[in-house]
Parts: C-alpha cells; sequence; structure tokens
C-alpha cells in the first residue's frame, strides 16, 4: 500500500478482554516496528522484526503482549488480559529494510483505551 | 540502557521569533534521526544526520550533529503556526543491531500569533 494501515483507528475494551491490532506495513519493506505511546509521552519501543530472522522482543512489557508478522508483510499484536495502563496509541512503523538509517514511516496508529 | 533527553520539554514562542531543541544521548551514535508529530497525529521522519559536526538545512530548519555524536540540535528560525507539533529526535539503540530506534523525550512547540 501507499502507506502503513493500521486498524482498528480506535478500540475501547473492559479490562480483562484481548485485543488485537493489526498493522500492514507499506508494500516491500521488510522491516516492521511496534511502538507504544502513552498520552503526552514519548515512543516506547515494543518488538521489531527484521525480514526472516528472530523478532527484538527486548521491549515488551510483560508476557501479556506478544506478536506475529506473517508471511513478513502483515503482523499483529496481540494484548491479552488487558489492564487499564495498557491504554495508549500503539504505532506501527514499517522500513526498506532493516539496516541502520533506514527512513521509518509510521501508520496512524490505534488508539487502545482500557476502561 | 540508552537514554535519549530532549530539552526544553515544552516552548511556546511567538510566531516570528526563533526555537531551539537539543537533543542528548548517554551513549555514542551511529546516526540521528529527527520526527515531527502534529497534535493527534503520527511520527513523521524530517531528516537524518551521520557524519560527525553535519548540518542540514531544511527551508528554516537547521539540524545539527555534534563533533561527539552524542548531542544533536534543531533550530526553527521564524516559527509559523504550522510549526506546532512535537519534535522527536532518535538514535539506534540498544542491543541487537539493527534500525531499532531509541527516541528522545520530546518537545512540544506551541507557536502564538
Amino acid at each position: 500500500g501507499a502507506g502503513v494501515s493500521q486498524s482498528p483507528s480506535n478500540k475501547v475494551t473492559e479490562k480483562g478482554k484481548d485485543v488485537e491490532l493489526r498493522c500492514d506495513p507499506i508494500s516491500g519493506h521488510t522491516a516492521l516496528y511496534w511502538y507504544r505511546q502513552s498520552l503526552g509521552q514519548g515512543l516506547e519501543f515494543l518488538i521489531y522484526f527484521q525480514g526472516n530472522s528472530a523478532p527484538d522482543k527486548s521491549g515488551l512489557p510483560s508476557d501479556r503482549f506478544s506478536a506475529e508478522r506473517t508471511g513478513g508483510s502483515v503482523s499483529t499484536l496481540t494484548i491479552q488480559r488487558t489492564q487499564q495502563e495498557d491504554s495508549a496509541v500503539y504505532l506501527c512503523a514499517s522500513s526498506l529494510s532493516w539496516g541502520l538509517g533506514n527512513t521509518i514511516y509510521f501508520g496512524e496508529g490505534s488508539w487502545l483505551t482500557v476502561v | 540502557g540508552q537514554q535519549v533527553m530532549q530539552i526544553p520539554q515544552y516552548q511556546h514562542v511567538q510566531e516570528g521569533e526563533d526555537f531551539t531543541t537539543y537533543c542528548n544521548s548517554s551513549t555514542t551514535l551511529s546516526n540521528i534521526q529527527w520526527y515531527k508529530q502534529r497534535p493527534g497525529g503520527h511520527p513523521v521522519f524530517l531528516i537524518q544526520l551521520v557524519k560527525s559536526g553535519e548540518v542540514k538545512k531544511q527551508k528554516r530548519l537547521t539540524f545539527q550533529f555534534g563533533e561527539a555524536k552524542k548531542n544533536s540540535s534543531l533550530h526553527i528560525t521564524a516559527t509559523q503556526t504550522t510549526d506546532v507539533g512535537t519534535y522527536f529526535c532518535a538514535g539506534p539503540g540498544g542491543s541487537g543491531g539493527g534500525n531499532k530506534l531509541t527516541f528522545g523525550t520530546g518537545t512540544q512547540l506551541k507557536v502564538e500569533l
């Protein structure tokens, strides 16, 4: 696609429910990233997929968070048993390659509210 | 772990005034990138600096990478209301190599008429 596409754009869920957030990167981009941004805060790295290599999961805040990337394209971020502190904008991004200096393009984000 | 701090956290200016945000990393960076995030929007890439002491200009924006490659600055001359947003610096961070970026804390710019 022309840009990084994320869905849903907004999600309100009850505490304890599971949520899935989807990211469709720019066509041909081999690297895909998930970041989280709480209201008025900076960007917190979550996970990073680079080609066919094992993902870098070092930023996932707990074992309730997981992500997968199927076929080297679409990625799904799953949050199990959501908590109120999970409320944030979840930003997906992609880059042409995973080498240093590749420009990262962000999607519009998925705004998650846990009530 | 790596930390990237920016100052100031907030800046209010009158339209036409200049603005500068400073970025400092706890570790040496191979490159530094700058992003702008409009209110309610997503970060958008502005520029990348690679060389020690490098200076790049984009119209009214001047970006500089420090000699030690641990700090950077973004200067906006004669701000306009369209400059409103949060400016983030970002550098490659953490283990594992690759392009995983650690973002700075951001500087929120407000421009008043």
